[in-house]
Formats: structure tokens, C-alpha cells, sequence
């Protein structure tokens, strides 16, 4: 159980462009989805908590016109990065938790390497 | 502000010993605690949590927690050059879900 995939898992695509990321809780409904994002050689960064059927919370210093973020239904939260620039090029993981009722264990997704060229 | 401490490291252990990854963390009221291992270049993977003070075992793995003294860690023993990797502490700390992550202890086990 709690098997968390992420697609694509790699992409690279012209600055200006939009880019989107699924995440996707494949054995249980996750009432929370959280996305992340990584640099080389840094910590985890949360760039967003996304309930389904809400608005996502995002993170001191984050864009939210930028990091377009949907949880439409409880297997499946999307990330948009909206006109990427070489900067946003990075490591972005999703979690999901809510696993028999337990928001606080997350269960991470393999993780989509983007950049932006 | 809610913090999780770990020592960066690298530490290095020979294959076959015990590695023992430490965190402490700042908010009183922390419940429970995650550890995760990050390979390089993959996402975190959930080792343990631990609720309750005291010893959690799994396998080659125990968590420790010692709510007085505010730490946790995690020990590994019969320590494999397959278990080199980061060890990520969380907490989601007091009334939140978000879970606030130390930065990671990298650990390499020398064949």
C-alpha cells in the first residue's frame, strides 16, 4: 500500500513554456497532497499543501500565479509551472497522506526532474 | 520557529557496524516522528515513525525517542554499503500536518 506515482518523471521544455506534473495516490485516497521542490545538494523545500476540492496553501515566498496547483479528486493533484525560466529548473516531488485515516505519515512520489532551457 | 536538527555529516561507518543517525527538534509539543532515507537523486522513502518515547523496531532498524531530552534517532545496524544514503528527520510539530524536515544526515558505509 501507499504507492504514490508521479508523471512525468523527467522533462525538458523551452523557457516561456507551461509545464505540468501529475501526482497521483494509486491505492489510497489522499485527503492532502503536498508538493516539494529540491535543488542539487539542498533540502526538501514545501512549496504547497493542496486539499482536494480547495484551493491550495502555498508556502512563504512561493508564486501562486506561477506553481498553478489542482487536486480535483483524491487520487490526483496536478503542478503547472507556468512560463518556466532556466531558475525553476529543479527536483519536484509530490506527498500524499491520509493513508486509513493518518494525515501525518506522507508517502512521496518518485519525483519529476524538469529543465528549462 | 519549529525547527529539526541533524548533524550533515557524512558519516561513515564499516560495513557491518551499527550507524547511529541523530535529530533533535525544538517544539515541545512534536508528537511524532518520521525517518526517511533519500538515495541520491531519488525522493525520500519512509523508513519508521515513532509516537511513543522509547524503542521502535523494524528489522535492521530502530527509532529511539526521548521527548524530555527532545532528540530522536534512528540506528541501523549491520550497517550494508546499500544503506549509503541521506537520512531525512521530520515532525509535523503542533497542529500542523506539514512536516517540518531536518536537512539530512548522510551516512556511507564502507565496504
Amino acid at each position: 500500500g501507499a504507492v504514490v506515482s508521479q508523471h512525468p518523471s523527467r522533462v525538458i521544455c523551452k523557457s516561456g513554456t507551461s509545464v505540468k506534473i501529475e501526482c497521483r495516490s494509486l491505492d489510497f485516497q489522499a485527503t492532502t497532497m503536498f508538493w516539494y521542490r529540491q535543488f542539487p545538494k539542498q533540502s526538501l523545500m514545501l512549496m504547497a499543501t493542496s486539499n482536494e476540492g480547495s484551493k491550495a496553501t502555498y508556502e512563504q515566498g512561493v508564486e501562486k500565479d506561477k506553481f498553478l496547483i489542482n487536486h480535483a479528486s483524491l487520487t490526483l493533484s496536478t503542478l503547472t509551472v507556468t512560463s518556466a525560466h532556466p531558475e525553476d529548473s529543479s527536483f519536484y516531488i509530490c506527498s500524499a497522506s491520509g493513508l486509513a485515516g493518518d494525515q501525518e505519515t506522507q508517502y512521496f512520489g518518485p519525483g519529476t526532474r524538469l529543465l528549462v532551457l | 520557529q519549529k525547527e529539526v536538527e541533524q548533524n550533515s555529516g557524512p558519516l561513515s561507518v564499516p560495513e557491518g557496524a551499527i550507524a547511529s543517525l541523530n535529530c533533535t527538534y525544538s517544539d515541545r509539543g512534536s508528537q511524532s516522528f518520521f525517518w526517511y532515507r533519500q538515495y541520491s537523486g531519488k525522493s525520500p522513502e519512509l523508513i519508521m515513525f515513532i509516537y511513543s518515547n522509547g524503542d521502535k523496531e523494524d528489522g535492521r532498524f530502530t527509532a529511539q525517542l526521548n521527548k524530555a531530552s527532545q532528540y530522536v534517532s534512528l540506528l541501523i545496524r549491520d550497517s550494508q554499503p546499500s544503506d549509503s544514503a541521506t537520512y531525512l528527520c521530520a515532525s509535523p510539530g503542533t497542529g500542523s500536518y506539514k512536516l517540518i524536515f531536518g536537512s539530512g544526515t548522510r551516512l556511507l558505509v564502507r565496504p
